[in-house]
């Protein structure tokens, strides 16, 4: 199947600091990606869907300043966290679906945010 | 509203017990369902989706619109099968998911 990869799998920043992850469909391109939250024994939260070329579409409560989506090109997305703080210590994992198959959403091995 | 209900956070068998995870969705259009997995330390994966009428591993989930569910089913547990797993549905432009069910299968 497709691969997507997250990088990096895991960092630890600063309160106050931004963290930039990364998201890459490696073997196929992908107009749309999408990211995730997801809490400890908890399940996806769907934070934003990530387009190619334009803005993201945000889901109701999350907030587009702090959590800055851009998707470049048909194989990248990343999803910036400003001014981290402890409470956005959480695990995001992106997923992208190959356009051209079938309806498979691809996930990312996800990143684990620690923010002291 | 549009919403994925999996009632239990654990289910716990022995080796060889029959499984049932069940999921209920809640959708005013055509349902498009899938059960993701997620073994310990790997990344979420697709099990199966309703469309393809599949069995992968062992495991069935037969869509029910009556009773608006997609319950995962596989007569024999293995241990192998532990894992988190996660009912999904999709909408036209995004998957929702359950807060999934952890399956412990004992030997």
């Amino acid at each position: 199947g497709a691969v997507v990869s997250q990088h990096p799998s895991r960092v630890i920043c600063k309160s106050g600091t931004s963290v930039k992850i990364e998201c890459r469909s490696l073997d196929f391109q992908a107009t749309t990606m999408f990211w995730y939250r997801q809490f400890p024994k908890k399940s996806l939260m769907l934070m934003a869907t990530s387009n190619e070329g334009s803005k993201a579409t945000y889901e109701q409560g999350v907030e587009k300043d702090k959590f800055l989506i851009n998707h470049a090109s048909l194989t990248l997305s990343t999803l910036t966290v400003t001014s981290a703080h402890p409470e956005d210590s959480s695990f995001y994992i992106c997923s992208a679906r190959d356009e051209r198959g079938s309806t498979e959403a691809f996930f990312g091995q996800g990143t684990r945010l620690t923010v002291v | 509203a549009q919403r994925v209900t999996q009632p239990e956070k654990l289910l716990s068998v022995f080796k060889g017990a029959p499984v049932e995870l069940k999921c209920n969705y809640s959708y005013s259009g055509s349902p498009e369902l899938f059960w993701y997995v997620q073994y310990s330390r790997q990344r979420l994966q697709l099990l199966l989706r309703h469309i393809s009428r599949e069995s992968i591993k062992g495991f069935t989930a037969d869509l029910n619109k009556g009773e608006t569910s997609f319950h995962l089913k596989k007569p024999f547990a293995q241990e192998e099968d532990s894992a988190m797993y996660y009912c999904a549905l999709r909408v036209p432009s995004k998957l929702i998911f359950g807060a999934g069910t952890r399956l412990a299968v004992h030997p």
